[in-house]
């Protein structure tokens, strides 16, 4: 049973565009969602987040939507640059303290044509 | 501060043999964690450590086992390797007190193949 899900395996967007990178979960017990990109031979690096009480978290040109009824959430890059070419990583977490464990999509590979 | 660091960056195994991977968590942190990483998806949680006792498990079998040290430093090892194992085996640390909990620090991961 996958519990969060990235149905778009790639995106391809033009520079200076918005990147826009979706993302579905299954259990409502989660309470903090995460996104994390991954270049090749690197492990992923922590992006933004965002509380499940929240329904926008922004970071400069990273943006996170959060549409709990829908139990969807998103990414938006504006404007996209080609160093954003990279897989991105949806993930989420519940639980406190050290119990806390994160569950990962499959991910979105987002290529920035220059 | 230093990252997370893991060793060795790539290992080739024979079915059947064991390996020991190793992780080095970032200072200040004293949780880690262990993810598998096929390819084409996204990394699955194997198990997760916090001063030095197991306190989580994912959907991985026995032959699967770890071990944290009091420096927070950690090990997962694998009996029995077998052709599934083959991946890219990820360790993650994180520190558990305060609102910084939710984020988990990466290394760069170990290639393990299985000929």
């Amino acid at each position: 049973d996958q519990q969060v899900k990235q149905n778009s395996p790639s995106l391809s967007v033009q520079e200076g565009r918005i990147s826009i990178l979706n993302c579905d979960y299954t259990n409502s017990m989660f309470d903090y969602f995460l996104w994390y990109k991954k270049y090749p031979a690197e492990g992923p690096t922590f992006l933004i987040s965002i509380s499940s009480i929240k329904d926008k978290n922004e970071d400069g040109r990273f943006t996170v939507f959060l549409n709990k009824s829908a139990k969807h959430l998103s990414l938006h890059i504006v404007p996209s640059q080609p160093g954003d070419s990279a897989v991105y990583f949806c993930a989420a977490t519940l639980g406190s303290g050290s119990a806390r464990q994160l569950t990962f999509g499959s991910g979105t590979q987002l290529t920035v044509l220059p | 501060e230093t990252g997370v660091t893991q060793s060795p960056t790539h290992l080739i195994k024979t079915r059947g043999q064991q390996v020991t991977l190793r992780c080095s968590s970032q200072s200040g942190h004293n949780t880690v964690s262990w993810y598998q990483q096929a390819l084409g998806q996204g990394p699955q949680f194997i198990f997760q450590y916090y001063r030095e006792e197991e306190n989580g498990r994912g959907n991985f079998p026995p032959r699967f086992s770890g071990l944290q040290f009091p420096n927070y430093s950690s090990e997962l090892n694998v009996n029995a390797l077998e052709l599934d194992d083959s991946a890219l085996y990820l360790c993650a640390s994180r520190p558990t007190a305060g609102t910084a909990n939710t984020e988990a620090f990466f290394g760069q991961g170990t290639r393990l193949t299985v000929v």
